[in-house]
């Protein structure tokens, strides 16, 4: 199964700051297959991204997803409070799907 | 607007069973492939099971095959997973999840917890 790895675990950043979140693939993952979730406390995961660049209806243009092969990276132009979470990358390029481990996205 | 809502979870003895739904609205179930994601506590997602929008075609994780089994019945707008067998390690938050936009999972129920403990 593809392996997904994301970097940092942890992101310790301000309100207003760029955050830049990792996923790198153990094998080479088709960019339309690749994907990114939100998951704030006590809450389902929310689509944010997917085909590697796409933003889901009603998401804010400060959230930018880029990158092929087995690299991809999650923008977050300036942090708003409500962007404090955690954040997974899930390909459904090659089964068994998997997900990342998250990435935690924290008030500095 | 499209709503997914788990229900069925609790506390079960290891060797138990239980038998999750997801009730769909907003849309029409039978149009969608759909999968069950599962997050023990503190931990992140796993994939567990698929089934085409015929119910016709079904996959799992290795680490639920023979054990779980997903169906559904369209015409109740309801997907299920029944699980049997079950282990300390098949605690979690089990969500149902639609397939939309080219394969990816794009609505997420809330979730039902499946606590497995003597």
């Amino acid at each position: 199964e593809i392996v997904l790895t994301q970097s940092p675990g942890t992101l310790s950043l301000s309100p207003g700051e760029r955050a830049t979140l990792s996923c790198r693939a153990s094998q080479r993952v088709s960019s339309s297959y690749l994907a990114w979730y939100q998951q704030r406390p006590g809450q389902a995961p929310r689509l944010l991204i997917y085909g590697a660049s796409i933003r889901a209806t009603g998401i804010p243009d400060r959230f930018s997803g880029s990158g092929s092969g087995t690299d991809f990276t999650l923008t977050i132009s300036r942090l708003e409070p409500e962007d404090f979470a955690v954040y997974y990358c899930h390909q459904y390029d090659i089964s068994p799907r998997t997900f990342g481990q998250g990435t935690k996205v924290e008030i500095k | 607007e499209v709503q997914l809502v788990e229900s069925g979870g609790g506390l079960v003895q290891p060797g138990g069973s239980l038998r999750l739904s997801c009730a769909a609205s907003g849309f029409t179930l039978r149009s969608h492939w759909m999968h069950w994601v599962r997050q023990a506590p503190g931990k992140g997602l796993v994939w567990v099971s698929r089934i085409n929008a015929d119910g016709t075609t079904t996959d799992y994780a290795d680490s639920v095959k023979g054990r779980f089994t997903i169906s559904r019945d369209n015409a109740k707008n309801t997907l299920y997973l029944q699980m049997n067998s079950l282990r300390a390690e098949d605690t979690a938050l089990y969500y149902c999840a639609r397939v939309d936009l080219g394969g990816v999972l794009d609505n997420w129920g809330q979730g039902a917890l499946v606590t497995v403990s003597s």
